[in-house]
């Protein structure tokens, strides 16, 4: 079984200001981990993957996240935010072996950026 | 169209009706997941159909929850004698169903059960 924790539920951070989502994942085998974004009414949308190689995974609209096998975690940065990266962002985890690859969710933090 | 696509996008019904959720998946992707998303629960795994295998139903949270997929393609979710407890944003997701690959969302049916 696996479960995934985001610490924070909401994040206030002003505009062009850095921010850091945390996420820590468990599981007893090896998974797949990935950051989604949600605006409001609308689907999750990918933002990047982390499924083996470099540690440090970059996405889009200029995200990044940083795998950390000994501290179980995947945390999500960018440097500078923008009012658009206002949204809910969820991490989640899917395992790596044969069978079915459904996602295991975090409960999402919610993104606000203050002009 | 390129996405992953569900109908209704919203759905308003009494308790105790059926209803009928819809995902038409991308095309080529030979796998489907349906998930809840709701307020107290956040994201919930559903099911999951790969090619003609067996459904993965282990998330199904009652038998009064099914689902059936046509010919590979189109999925329907299907919700009889519905509570009120079962409103929520149903995601239908698809992908290539090999190791690793992303899943892609549609914008789901918001469904509310009055």
């Amino acid at each position: 079984a696996q479960s995934v924790t985001q610490l924070d539920s909401q994040v206030p951070v002003f505009e062009e200001a850095p921010v850091e989502l945390r996420c820590n994942y468990s599981s007893s085998v090896s998974v797949y981990l990935f950051w989604y974004v949600q605006y409001p009414n609308q689907g999750l949308q990918l933002l990047l993957k982390y499924l083996s190689g470099s540690t440090l995974v970059k996405g889009i609209n200029g995200f990044e996240a940083e795998f950390n096998k000994s501290q179980t975690s995947f945390h999500l940065r960018k440097p500078s935010v923008h009012i658009s990266d206002t949204a809910e962002y969820f991490c989640a985890a899917s395992h790596s072996g044969a069978g079915s690859y459904q996602l295991t969710f975090g409960k999402g933090t919610k993104l606000s950026v203050i002009p | 169209g390129a996405g992953v696509s569900q109908s209704p996008s919203n759905k308003v019904t009494e308790k105790g009706k059926d209803v009928e959720l819809r995902c038409d998946p991308i095309s080529g992707h030979t796998a489907l997941y349906w998930y809840r998303q709701s307020l107290g629960q956040g994201l919930e795994f559903l099911i999951y159909f790969q090619g003609n295998s067996a459904p993965d139903k282990s998330g199904l949270p009652s038998d009064r929850f099914s689902a059936e997929r046509t010919g590979g393609s189109v999925s329907t979710l299907t919700i009889q004698r519905t509570q009120q407890e079962d409103s929520a944003v149903y995601l239908c997701a698809s992908s290539f169903g090999h190791t690793g690959d992303p899943q892609h969302f549609g914008d789901g049916t918001r469904l509310s059960i009055l």
